[in-house]
């Protein structure tokens, strides 16, 4: 149990679009879910928490008008990254909390190679 | 705010062999510990967890140990495989819905054959 998928896994883009990656919990419900970035050899960098049907909670230094997050379902969540810009290249990781017997565990999807051109 | 530093970034061991990493934390509130292994172009997998309850806890290969006194923490793996080669992360965070982690830098762990 506890599956967190993510597409795509990885994207290439011209500059100037925008890319939308999805988040699902398969086999539980996340009432939150975690949206991460992370650089060649470094560690995670977290962007903003989103809850289930509110608004998401950036981190500070993240525009929240460049990447929208949308957590419309207790297993869904969307990170889209507007108007991408080559220094938008990263790997994006989302996560998705289980609670269970009284405790949250964080469990991990695959992550999405972003590559914009 | 929680902070978490990890060491050492970068560890070497011969096939068989134990690793040890490192963790410390500043917020004495923080009270779930987390380790994840991260493969090379995946995301982290949930290796091995401790809540501030234990002291200790094993599975297989893989145990951490908790000092809340100290405020660190540490994961040991023994009989290093070469399957074992990723970066490792420790994180810390307190244990409540919407709670964030906070995370170490990592731990580049390469078992040579």
């Amino acid at each position: 149990g506890a599956v967190v998928s993510q597409h795509p896994s990885r994207v290439i883009c011209k500059s100037g679009t925008s890319v939308k990656i999805e988040c699902r919990s398969l086999d539980f419900q996340a009432t939150t879910m975690f949206w991460y970035r992370q650089f060649p050899k470094q560690s995670l960098m977290l962007m903003a928490t989103s809850n289930e049907g509110s608004k998401a909670t950036y981190e500070q230094g993240v525009e929240k008008d460049k990447f929208l997050i949308n957590h419309a379902s207790l297993t869904l969540s969307t990170l889209t990254v507007t108007s991408a810009h080559p220094e938008d290249s990263s790997f994006y990781i989302c996560s998705a909390t289980r609670f269970q017997s009284n405790t949250d565990t964080q469990y991990f999807g695959p992550g999405t190679r972003l590559t914009v051109l | 705010g929680e902070n978490v530093e990890q060491h050492p970034s970068t560890l070497s061991v011969q096939e068989g062999d134990s690793a040890v990493i490192k963790c410390t934390y500043s917020d004495s509130a923080s009270n779930y510990f987390p380790w994840y292994k991260q493969e090379l172009g995946k995301g982290p997998q949930l290796i091995i967890d401790i809540r501030s309850n234990v002291g200790e806890k094993k599975d297989q290969r893989i145990a951490v140990t908790l000092n809340k006194t100290a405020k660190h923490f540490s994961l040991h793996i023994t009989e290093t495989q070469p399957e074992d080669s990723a970066v490792y992360f420790c994180a810390a965070k307190r244990e409540a819905a919407g709670n964030k982690l906070t995370f170490g830098g990592g731990t580049r762990v390469l078992v040579k054959p």
